[in-house]
Formats: structure tokens, sequence, C-alpha cells
């Protein structure tokens, strides 16, 4: 069975810093993965998909990568801001039969101005 | 484009009764899915649907039922409120179950059952 993990759960950092942020999957073998944010009572709102056959995918201050072998992705945020503060949540797809994707317990972020 | 929209917002059940969360969206996408979120555990899949008249179990679909009439609505059914389902209930929705689709989430509904 998939299982998802993000480390740390919650990260403070000064205004200005670079950051990233840590997903690990136990099963290599994922269609894709997903990073979402997450604002207190909110919905999720999708950062930044990555195919399994690629390495990473940037939006703006955001980076992300991906490596499938040792299960691992990483986001990477340039020059936070306190307005990157929320929960990110990291996903994958494994099609299992089952079409679902599997979270991680998400990183809180707090960026102190 | 509206997106992905929930009603309600918020909702209080008493034990026993029945509710219907509404979700519907806009974007012509084939695939719909209700997830529950709860603290410590993630996010986790009730039941999907892949178009309209097909539907599918996900991990945790006890008490909840679904159905796809239309591409744009998917409701999710309780049928008989407990303490356990409270829960914060998001439904999303992609193109189609596929590698180059993203998954787009609504804002969330927030259940309290006493």
């Amino acid at each position: 069975k998939q299982e998802v993990t993000q480390i740390p759960a919650a990260l403070s950092v000064p205004e200005g810093e670079n950051l990233v942020l840590n997903c690990s999957f136990t099963d290599s073998a994922i269609y894709n993965l997903q990073w979402f944010r997450q604002d207190p009572g909110k919905g999720l709102t999708s950062l930044l998909l990555i195919q399994s056959s690629q390495r990473e995918q940037t939006s703006g201050r955001l980076n992300a990568s991906l490596d499938k072998s040792s299960g691992r992705s990483t986001l990477y945020i340039a020059a936070s801001q306190p307005g990157d503060s929320a929960t990110y949540l990291c996903a994958v797809r494994v099609d299992t039969g089952r079409r679902a994707l599997t979270f991680g317990s998400g990183t809180r972020l707090q960026v102190q101005p | 484009n509206a997106g992905v929209t929930q009603t309600p917002k918020f909702q209080v059940l008493k034990t026993g009764q029945s509710m219907t969360l509404q979700c519907a969206q806009d974007m012509n996408h084939e695939y719909m899915s209700w997830y529950r979120q709860d603290p410590g555990m993630g996010l986790r899949l009730i039941h999907y649907s892949v178009g309209a008249g097909i539907t599918d179990q996900g991990e945790v679909p006890n008490g909840y039922n679904v159905s796809r009439s239309t591409t744009e609505d998917f409701p999710l059914r309780l049928l008989s409120a407990a303490p356990s389902q409270t829960s914060v209930y998001f439904c999303a929705s992609s193109y189609q179950w596929g590698s180059d689709y993203e998954q787009y989430f609504g804002p969330g509904t927030r259940l309290t059952v006493t």
C-alpha cells in the first residue's frame, strides 16, 4: 500500500528565506505527483503537477522536483513571503484499480514578517 | 468558470439524520470524487466517478452513497449520520483520470454530527 510522508510537519521561517518542503512515498510506481496548498478553513489549491517522466516543474517562485527511483519529491519556495503561510500537501497517483490520490499529512508553513 | 462548487459550507446534524452534500463542476470534467479530511488521517477517498452513470467505492465508503446522473453533479448522501462522520468533505474533479490531468478541489463542507 502506498504511503506518503511529509517532513517536517511544521516549519516557521523569517520572510525572505528560501525553503524546501519534503515528500516521500513508498511505491515508486507512480503516474504523477501533485503539490497543493491549503489555507485554514479552505479547500486545496493545486500548485504543481509533475508527471512520472518529468524531473521538475516550475511556477513563479515555486519549483518541484521528482526522483521516482528514491521515492522523493521536494517543493522549493524562493524568497518566502507571509502570504505563503499555509499547509502544503503532496499527493501521488498510483493506478492500482482504485482511482485515488494518496495524500501526505502536510507541512504547515508559517512565514514570519 | 466557477470551478468546483460545494454546498453547504457548514452543516450540523443529529445522529441518525440523513442529508446530501452537493458538488458541481462547470469544467466538463469526467472524473469526480469525494474525500474526507480528518486530523492526523490526511485526505481519504470515499467514492469516485469516471463519468455519468459510473461510480465506484474508495477507501472509506461505508455510510455514504453517490450517484452521477449528469457530468456536472456528484452528490454525496449520508444515509444515517454518525458522530464518526464528523469531518471536512471535499469534492474534486479532473478532465479525466489520467496522468496529465490535475485534480481541482472544491472549498469543502464542514460537517458536525452530534
